[in-house]
């Protein structure tokens, strides 16, 4: 049982490239989000998903976007990586009952240049 | 809407010194509380959280926690800390249909010798 896992760990990428961000959980958490962490600001929802085939946005939605076509997996894309979107990504899953606890993920750090 | 603050951004200690790492949150619905820590290059793992029932809730590494719906507060507490507590630590508040957690921008604890 691996719980959350996230790929890649750590990623370089230069202003203008895309990449995906690759989150998977095995608990059958119908629930999984997608945050970032910068210095001071705690965590801020980027993107979620209440179930496969579903996505919506988060507090800081621009310039990021989300599928989830199985419910075991979530995909965070950049579609233009830009250096305000250097940050320490984390993604989370979540049950439907109690105890209503989010599992998380150990993080991927992007750095943008 | 809701929100959470956590009023000291770095707490420092002496080792074996007790420690109360402060949290408010305000919301408009009954609430659930969470404290998460996270270890230095870690994800988020949960400390406690309170859903309903007794007020004083305990958590994992000795630590607990005091709902108090009067003053919106759900302070953290331990009596006697360690090194290896040293961590940044979120108070986190869901509540009503709004399943999303809002997070506190962090409380930085470090336990010196």
């Amino acid at each position: 049982n691996a719980g959350v896992t996230q790929t890649p760990k750590f990623r370089v990428l230069k202003t203008g490239q895309s990449m995906t961000l690759l989150c998977a959980q095995d608990m059958n958490h119908e629930y999984m989000y997608w945050y970032r962490q910068d210095p001071g600001m705690g965590l801020r929802l980027i993107h979620y998903s209440v179930g496969e085939g579903t996505t919506a946005k988060g507090e800081v939605p621009d310039g990021y976007n989300v599928s989830r076509l199985k419910k075991q997996n979530f995909l965070l894309g950049l579609e233009s990586a830009a250096p305000s979107q250097t940050s320490v990504y984390f993604c989370a899953s979540e049950g439907q009952q109690e105890p209503y606890e989010q599992y998380f993920g150990p993080g991927t750090r992007l750095t943008v240049t | 809407a809701q929100s959470v603050t956590q009023l000291d951004s770095q707490v420092p200690v002496f080792e074996e010194a007790p420690v109360e790492l402060r949290c408010n949150y305000s919301s408009s619905v009954s609430v659930y509380l969470f404290w998460y820590v996270q270890y230095p290059n870690q994800g988020l793992q949960l400390l406690l959280k309170y859903l309903s029932g007794s007020t004083l809730v305990k958590g994992i590494n000795g630590f607990e926690a005091e709902f108090n719906k009067s003053q919106t507060s759900f302070h953290l507490r331990k009596p006697s800390v360690h090194i290896s507590d040293t961590a940044e630590y979120f108070c986190a508040v869901s509540g009503g249909s709004n399943y999303k957690l809002t997070f506190g921008k962090g409380t930085l604890l470090t336990v010196n010798p």
